[in-house]
């Protein structure tokens, strides 16, 4: 069974830090992309980055360009978003999601771990 | 970036009936078109994916069609559980836009 665990949300101050991570298991990680996608309180969803399986292609929403990093450890089944000069804006819920393999789409999504920024 | 733009917003349908959701793309995505379904308090689901194939374990009153900058998705006779709020996105080039939602209510 495909299971993705994010951690690492929580209330942070505006300007600073915060790194999530996401644990997969049940499917042979490195085969795949993997994505972070957003949700803001009662918005829609917004796609935040993705990273190929061997992180050689990156991609990032406008909005968190040159402040969020995506990357893997294939070796810990693991997908990292290091979040920095987090805004109010940034306040969401975070998903992670495995890519479908080629065809387009996220077929298995974790619940989400809730970044909140406010002072 | 490319924009996608999803009509209606909000749909009232009642049970049984056949709706029709659109989502058009400001350049061509192909067929990279992937639709989902949300429920509150829930993580996205995917329902369709490369413009018209069904996902595994959908049910098959879900359908996909379109290329190029306009996509639909179909649900044929409405179910009490298919009320939520459907997505479209493309996958064609990063970054890998939503729609912004269209949320199917009861009538």
């Amino acid at each position: 069974e495909v299971q993705l665990v994010e951690s690492g949300g929580g209330l942070v101050q505006p300007g600073r830090s915060l790194r999530l991570s996401c644990a997969a298991s049940g499917f042979i990680f490195d085969d795949y992309a993997m994505h972070w996608v957003r949700q803001r309180p009662g918005k829609g969803l917004e796609w935040v980055s993705a990273i190929s399986w061997n992180s050689d292609s990156l991609g990032y929403a406008d909005s968190v360009r040159g402040r969020f990093t995506i990357s893997r450890d294939n070796a810990k089944n693991s997908l990292y978003l290091q979040m920095n000069s987090l805004r109010e804006e940034d306040t969401a819920l975070y998903y992670c999601a495995k890519d479908i393999s080629g065809d387009g789409g996220c077929d298995f999504w974790g619940q989400g771990t809730l970044v909140t920024v406010s002072s | 970036d490319i924009r996608m733009t999803q009509s209606p917003s909000t749909l009232s349908a009642s049970v049984g009936d056949t709706v029709t959701i659109t989502c058009r793309a400001s350049q061509s995505v192909v067929s990279w078109l992937a639709w989902y379904q949300q429920k509150p308090g829930k993580a996205p689901k995917l329902l369709i994916y490369k413009a018209s194939n069904l996902e595994t374990g959908v049910p098959s009153r879900f359908s996909g069609s379109g290329s190029g900058t306009e996509f639909t998705l179909t649900i044929t006779g409405l179910q009490p559980d298919d009320f939520a709020t459907y997505y479209c996105q493309h996958y064609i080039t990063y970054p890998y836009t939503f729609g912004q939602g269209t949320k199917l209510e009861i009538k």
